[in-house]
């Protein structure tokens, strides 16, 4: 079945990049999503990608496919206390409406 | 707008007791909701998709006896935990998708359940 990895902690210091990174299997793909969620919390979506982009930026945050390699990743510029949290990537077909989640990124960034 | 929220959003219960949890679209109708179980420090796990006025899609290994979920309106979904035990404590996760900005697959969460039973 369809499969998301990503690596389990990110420790960065405030000020510094992020980057946050998500592997997939299903070649199927449409749309790749991050979200956050914070301590207790549901997930916030961050941003999401149509498979036929490489890149979108929004503000602070850089997302890049890699369709070839199935890979994803999530840059976060200028990274504050309060990116702190756990990050999932998500990847859906259209059709489908299911999401399959990736494993989570606990980002923890030091002041 | 695309809000959701859950109600409970904490709940203790004995062993043994049924637990209901709904979950609402409060600025839009939702024709598909989706439940999920979070582990702790884990990934969320889709328990099932449910239409409404239809039954709901359970996905496998998830007892559609023990987690009954009913999709009466297009802005309610509700999981009933039957028999709890202490192996259902959990994080109970419901989003939508439907009418909202965004996406045309995007999802709306709601905030979580927490469930814990004795």
């Amino acid at each position: 079945g369809e499969d998301v990895e990503q690596s389990l902690f990110l420790s960065v210091r405030e000020g510094d990049s992020s980057v946050i990174n998500c592997t997939y299997t299903d070649s199927s793909s449409t749309y790749l999503y991050w979200y956050k969620q914070e301590p207790g919390a549901g997930l916030q979506l961050l941003t999401y990608i149509f498979s036929n982009m490489d890149m979108k930026q929004d503000q602070r945050l850089t997302v890049l496919l890699n369709k070839k390699d199935k890979h994803l990743s999530l840059r976060i510029a200028d990274t504050q206390t309060g990116d702190s949290a756990i990050y999932f990537c998500a990847e859906s077909t259209s059709g489908t409406y299911k999401y399959i989640f990736g494993t989570g990124t606990r980002l923890k960034v030091l002041a | 707008g695309a809000v959701v929220s859950q109600h409970p959003s904490r709940v203790i219960c004995k062993s043994g007791t049924s637990v209901k949890i709904e979950c609402r679209s409060l600025d839009f109708q939702a024709t598909t909701m989706f439940w999920y179980r979070q582990f702790p420090k884990k990934s969320l796990m889709l328990m099932a998709t449910s239409n409404e006025g239809s039954k709901a899609t359970y996905e496998q290994g998830v007892e559609k006896d023990k987690f009954l979920i009913n999709h009466a309106s297009l802005t309610l979904s509700t999981l009933t935990v039957t028999s709890a035990h202490p192996e259902d404590s959990s994080f109970y996760i419901c989003s939508a998708r439907g009418g909202g900005p965004g996406a045309y697959n995007e999802q709306f969460f709601g905030p979580g359940t927490r469930l814990t039973v004795l």
